[in-house]
Order: C-alpha cells, then structure tokens, then sequence
C-alpha cells in the first residue's frame, strides 16, 4: 500500500537553512502537501505542489519535488525558532477520493538559537 | 482567517462509553474528514463526507463510528462504545474542493478512554 517515510528528528542553528525530506509511494499523485504542528495545535497547511512542477517557493519556503526517485523536500531559508514544530509530508491515497491523505509520521524541527 | 473549530479540547471517558466530538468546519466547505493520531503514530484517515453522506472510510472507521451532520455548522463524529485503544488524538478538516483539496484542520480533541 502507500506509504510516506520522513526521518523524524531535525536540529539546526537559527538563521540557518533547514530541508525536510520525505519520500511517498504513488506515482500518480496530483498534489503534494506539506503541513506544520505547533505544540498543542493542529495541522497547519503550508504549501502544496502540483505533480508537473519541479519546484514551488513562497516567501522562505522552497518545494523541490523529484518524481522519478519520488522524492519531496521543504527547505526553510533563515530558520527562525518560531519555526520549530513537526512538519508532515503528505500524499493523496492511491485508489481514494482525492481527500483521502496519507501522513508521514513528521519530521520534529528544533531550531536552536 | 476562518479556521476549524473543535470540542472539547480533551475528553476522558470510560471504557464502553459513548463519545460525541464535535467540528465546525470552516463555513463555505463542502467537504468533511476525520483523522486520528495515535501517541507516537502517524496521522490516520478515518472518514470523508459530502453532501450529507459518506464518500469514503477507512479499515479502522468500523461499526462503532458514525458521523453526522445535524445542522449547517456542526460535524461531529459518535464513538459508541469506546474502547482503551481508541484514545488517541482527533482531527477534523475541511476542504472546499477535492481538486487541489486544500485540507484545514482543526487543533485537535485528546481522547483519553480509562
């Protein structure tokens, strides 16, 4: 079945450039998403990509999406300590409504000053 | 900015117990899901609901869920007979669309079942 890995521990310096990785399973997926979890919050939509871009930036946040290896990634420029929180990866299921998302298990993000 | 709203914040229950939480997703979404987290898992689908039915559901969304929509605002999700492995965190979202089906999730309800 689908599944979505990401490495679960993160710790950069402020000011600093962090890059989450993720990889996922289903080839024909329309959108990727990346979400946010402050502590004690919910899922924060950050951005998405569109399968037929290679890239996606947005203010301090980069997408990079590489299809053939399936192969996602968030790079945050100037990392600042209010970015620290989980950050999950997420991919709609194979087969399912385009609602249906598939969550990796979250990268933690601990941004020291 | 509009956002989901969900209570209550944390429910603690008994086993065998009935469970309502309760949603208001954002006002002019067509679109309803409920997920799950278990401590240290990862975020799980359960159910999606659209135009006053559900449009799809997962293994785990079994008989003892059930989901509904009672007035325009509210999307609660009824555990029946709650279970110690149910205790997990529960997120509602909202899409307007399923095309780039921009999910806006709530900030959870903490089901702890003693």
């Amino acid at each position: 079945g689908e599944d979505v890995e990401q490495s679960l521990f993160l710790s950069v310096r402020e000011g600093d450039s962090s890059v989450i990785n993720c990889t996922y399973t289903d080839s024909s997926s329309t959108y990727l998403y990346w979400y946010k979890q402050e502590p004690g919050a919910g899922l924060q939509l950050l951005t998405y990509i569109f399968s037929n871009m290679d890239m996606k930036q947005d203010q301090r946040l980069t997408v990079l999406l590489n299809k053939k290896d399936k192969h996602l990634s968030l790079r945050i420029a100037d990392t600042q300590t209010g970015d620290s929180a989980i950050y999950f990866c997420a991919e709609p299921a194979l087969g399912g409504s385009q609602g249906n998302l598939i969550f990796g298990k979250g990268t933690k993000l601990s941004v020291k000053p | 900015e509009p956002e989901v709203t969900q209570t209550p914040s944390h429910q603690v229950t008994q086993m065998g117990q009935e469970v309502i939480l309760r949603c208001v997703p954002i006002s002019n979404h067509l679109y309803f899901y409920w997920y799950r987290q278990i401590l240290g898992q990862k975020v799980e689908f359960l159910v999606s609901f659209y135009n006053n039915e559900i449009s799809e559901k997962s293994e785990i969304f079994d008989d003892q869920f059930s989901v509904e929509r009672p007035d325009g605002s509210n999307f609660t999700l009824k555990i029946r007979s709650t279970k110690l492995e149910d205790s997990a965190m529960y997120f509602c979202a909202s899409s307007l669309d399923t095309g780039r089906n921009e999910q806006y999730f709530g900030p959870g309800t903490r089901l702890t079942v003693t």
